[in-house]
């Protein structure tokens, strides 16, 4: 199968601090990675998506100066949340895309749990 | 501009019934269609997609229905079991775009009931 994890699964911050999230792809390698928050009971919204090698694409409302993607190899994604505030307090999920076929698939991560205090 | 939609928050279903979840789009360009379940503090687990070439695909006990010309996907799961009580997100995306990203609809809490 392909295997996504992320590190750590939960952590827990004081205000103003910045948390690194890992996003690793296990047993394949990924050029493209793509990362999600999740409110609770709200959907999935993609928040950026990361490319090896180059600078991540944001979607619109994102600010790219607060959470930095980088995508330094073919297995690792990192998010950091920079100058975390309670509303950054979310379910962050990482996908990774593989080649499957002719196309490509995206496998999700566990999720991690921000909760900034 | 919610482009997938799902209009149902929730849905409660016997054991052994049929549960059927929908799902509308708007953008005409999605040609790939995906449901993913989803537990609480986890990351989703996809269970079945379609091509827009297609207006069914079955796996199982589970099958999805795509209906483009009213822009709608449902999902079948028959019987329905405990253990599908899940949320249920669908999915769609511009596949010919070679990895188009996803745009998930709002989700849909599944309670199977013994």
């Amino acid at each position: 199968g392909a295997v996504v994890s992320q590190h750590p699964s939960w952590v827990i911050c004081k205000s103003g601090t910045s948390v690194k999230i890992e996003c690793r792809s296990l047993d394949f390698q990924a050029t493209t990675m793509f990362w999600y928050r999740q409110f609770p009971k709200q959907s999935l919204m993609l928040m950026a998506t990361s490319n090896e090698g180059s600078k991540a694409t944001y979607e619109q409302g994102v600010e790219k100066d607060k959470f930095l993607i980088n995508h330094a190899s073919l297995t690792l994604s990192t998010l950091t949340v920079t100058s975390a505030h309670p509303e950054d307090s979310s379910f962050y999920i990482c996908s990774a895309d593989r080649r499957i076929g002719s196309y490509n698939e995206q496998f999700f991560g566990p999720g991690t749990r921000l909760t900034v205090l | 501009d919610q482009q997938v939609k799902q209009n149902s928050p929730s849905l409660s279903v016997q054991e052994g019934r049929i549960s059927i979840l929908n799902c509308d789009y708007t953008n005409s360009m999605f040609d790939y269609f995906l449901w993913y379940k989803k537990y609480p503090a986890e990351g989703p687990t996809f269970l079945i997609s379609i091509s827009s070439i297609k207006d069914k695909n079955e796996d199982g006990r589970f099958t999805v229905f795509l209906n483009k010309s009213a822009k709608h996907l449902s999902l079948h799961i028959v019987p329905s079991q405990p253990g599908d009580s899940a949320v249920y997100f669908c999915a769609a995306s511009v596949r010919r775009n070679q990895g188009g990203k996803l745009i998930f609809g709002q989700g849909t809490e599944l309670s199977v009931k013994p």
